[in-house]
């Protein structure tokens, strides 16, 4: 069965660094989203993608924050000058079509830490 | 704006016992409602959804009714096993925008044998 993929699982980062986390999503999938979760609360929407644009951000998703689909396979967050209330688990997800019922397929997760 | 409010837990249960975590939502229009789960040390699965009123989801034992009345999504199971030992998190999708999900905080259950 069709996965999300992650890497890397895990991300250990000075404070002021920059980091990419990178995601591929299923294959015929079209939409893309970026969510976090830091440790004990919710998972947290950050960003949706979708034909090589931005769809819509949170207000989490400030100017250090950035996405891109480099290619026709990976789906990246580039956090530019790591804070340490940045440290989180990342999860990326893709659907199809991005409707009210679609069903989003998540990635295991990148645990991001900021010293 | 749209959230979703779930039971605090943990919820510890000895194996074959009946379960049920509480979802409550707020939202505008009809959002679909979706319960994922997440084992120790893996991603976020769809266990089931429901897409209108009173539609039911169901999987491997879990179900749960879509209740417009009282904006509920209670997750159920007749008899728990000690594999369903995970975080469950409940979600609705936002209709304000592109179909964001919100999620709640997620339920961690324990089961013991």
């Amino acid at each position: 069965e069709p996965e999300v993929t992650q890497t890397p699982s895990h991300q250990v980062t000075q404070m002021g660094q920059e980091v990419i986390l990178r995601c591929v999503p299923i294959s015929n999938h079209l939409y893309f989203y970026w969510y976090r979760q830091i440790l004990g609360q919710k998972v947290e929407f950050l960003v949706s993608f979708y034909n090589n644009e931005i769809s819509e951000k949170s207000e989490i998703f400030d100017d250090q924050f950035s996405v891109e689909r480099p290619d026709g396979s990976n789906f990246t967050l580039k956090i530019r000058s790591t804070k340490l209330e940045d440290s989180a688990m990342y999860f990326c997800a893709s659907s199809t079509s991005g409707g009210k019922s679609d069903t989003q397929y998540f990635g295991p997760g990148t645990r991001l830490t900021v010293l | 704006g749209n959230s979703v409010t779930q039971m605090e837990g943990p919820v510890t249960l000895s194996e074959e016992a009946f379960l049920t975590i509480n979802c409550t939502y707020t939202a505008t229009g009809y959002p679909s409602l979706f319960w994922y789960v997440q084992y120790p040390g893996e991603g976020l699965q769809l266990l089931l959804k429901a897409t209108k009123a009173d539609d039911k989801g169901s999987n491997k034992g879990f179900e749960a009714t879509y209740r417009k009345e009282t904006t509920s999504f209670h997750l159920e199971k007749g008899s728990v096993q000690v594999s369903d030992s995970a975080v469950y998190f409940c979600a609705l999708s936002d209709s304000s925008g592109t179909y964001k999900y919100i999620f709640g905080t997620g339920t961690r259950l324990k089961v013991l044998a």
